[in-house]
């Protein structure tokens, strides 16, 4: 079955304990990307990746970091946690250029206390 | 200023009834339109998307763009409870430096009351 996979789907940790959030696609999409949503702001850019090690910059990269590795996978890295990070995590992929159905995998509820 | 606005809701319909969704937004390059479902504690799936302006129909949906306007529409025909969702729409310009970078509206609740 083609899909986004996020692990775990639900954290809760404490302010500056490092995680990461892995994220893996089994269709062989070139793009991956990874949102936040919050309510009343939906869903905003955190970071992307056009291909293994091009990544770049979303709306909100502040505290976040990301790595591409491998074609499949994505994993999404918070250094030292805050509060402000506590929302709805979502990975999410797409085929190539000009292919804007991106993929979405079940999100991951991040609380940092 | 978000460049993407979209209602919040709720918005409860009961079933049978027309849906009427919409957002606006302020950048005129935006080109592509999309709207994308999103039932609860689930991602988001791709439900319709256009290019430019124009009206789009897939089976009880059908998508609008009025670019001159910068607002866009989505309604749902014959409503039913499995509608129940949220639905947000997203955009983004001709492809170039900004490819995949899609911008979202906050998403309106719809809620189909048997």
């Amino acid at each position: 079955e083609a899909q986004v996979t996020q692990n775990p789907r639900y954290l809760i940790t404490v302010t500056g304990k490092k995680l990461t959030v892995t994220c893996s696609q089994n269709m062989n999409h070139e793009y991956m990307s990874w949102y936040r949503q919050d309510p009343g702001l939906g869903l905003r850019q955190i970071y992307y990746s056009m291909n293994v090690e091009v990544t770049d910059k979303g709306d909100v990269p502040e505290g976040y970091k990301v790595s591409r590795k491998e074609k499949r996978n994505f994993p999404l890295i918070l250094e030292s946690p805050s509060p402000n990070q506590t929302s709805l995590y979502f990975c999410a992929s797409s085929l190539g250029p000009r292919d804007y159905e991106q993929y979405f995998g079940p999100g991951t509820r991040l609380t940092v206390t | 200023q978000k460049e993407v606005e979209q209602d919040p809701g709720p918005l409860s319909v009961p079933e049978g009834a027309i849906v009427s969704l919409n957002c606006t937004y302020s950048n005129s390059a935006f080109q592509y339109f999309m709207w994308y479902r999103q039932y609860s504690r689930k991602g988001p799936e791709l439900l319709m998307y256009t290019y430019s302006s124009g009206n789009k129909e897939d089976g009880r949906f059908t998508a609008q763009v009025d670019k001159s306007s910068k607002y866009i529409s989505l309604f749902i025909r014959d409503s039913q409870p499995s509608d129940s969702a949220t639905y947000l729409c997203a955009m983004t310009p001709i492809p170039t430096d900004s490819w995949g970078k899609l911008q979202f509206g906050a998403g309106t609740q719809v809620v189909v009351t048997p």
